[in-house]
């Protein structure tokens, strides 16, 4: 199986800050890497997918970025509904897998 | 749009055998391209995909759970299931079940929509 590993597992920002997360996979996954946001109590919602395409809907301060084994979520000028978890997950391989999250809290 | 909707028992004791449906609406599971999987995540951890079916009735399973998942499929409903075998208070969680959504060119896959989740508590 692909693993997949997030950094950090939490940060604390600021309304307005630039915040960036870290995905690693453990063999080359070209660009087949989604990004999702979950919120306490809710589903995750899916926020960019094929490593940098932007989900129809979803604003365009999250950009991804990356290709291979090395990933990137940034979210440009946080906003307050940005707080949440985030997850990378794979799909260049069955079964598919899910980073381990990164919590962004207020700071 | 589809959407979707997990149901089943919301406590099971240790041992006992788990079936979850995910009821399926706004497209046929039959359709030419249509995936579901299903999802799990613990109280306060990751997600963990367990299993997938494919219109033409192709199954997938997680590695670790293969031997205690079974995926299939009621068209006649348009019901996707899943069964797992001998129940741990470890597999207490969320499960979700969602649509393996296929980008235009057909390479790229995510999840989207999810249904909303529904709490198993596995306890004795």
């Amino acid at each position: 199986d692909i693993q997949m590993t997030q950094s950090p597992s939490s940060l604390s920002a600021s309304v307005g800050d630039s915040v960036s997360i870290t995905c690693r996979a453990s063999q080359s996954i070209a660009t087949y890497l989604n990004w999702y946001q979950q919120k306490p109590g809710k589903a995750p919602k899916v926020l960019i997918y094929a490593a940098s395409t932007l989900q129809s809907g979803v604003p365009s301060r999250f950009s991804g970025s990356g290709s291979g084994t090395h990933f990137t979520l940034t979210i440009s000028s946080l906003q307050p509904e940005d707080f949440a978890t985030y997850y990378c997950q794979q799909s260049d391989a069955t079964p598919r897998t899910f980073g381990q999250g990164t919590k962004v809290e207020v700071k | 749009q589809v959407t979707l909707k997990e149901s089943g028992p919301a406590l099971v004791k240790p041992t006992q055998t788990l079936r979850l449906t995910c009821s399926v609406s706004g497209l046929s599971i039959s359709t030419t391209g249509m995936r579901v999987s299903w999802i799990r995540q613990p109280p306060g951890e990751a997600p963990e995909w367990l299993a997938r079916i494919d219109w033409e009735d192709d199954k997938f399973y997680s590695t670790s759970l293969q031997t205690r998942l079974t995926i299939s499929k009621d068209t006649s409903k348009n019901q996707v299931v899943l069964t797992m075998t001998n129940m741990d208070p470890a597999d207490t969680a969320t499960y979700y079940c969602a649509r393996d959504q296929p980008a235009s060119s057909g390479s790229y896959f995510w999840f989207d929509p999810w249904g909303p989740g529904m709490l198993v508590t596995v306890s004795s």
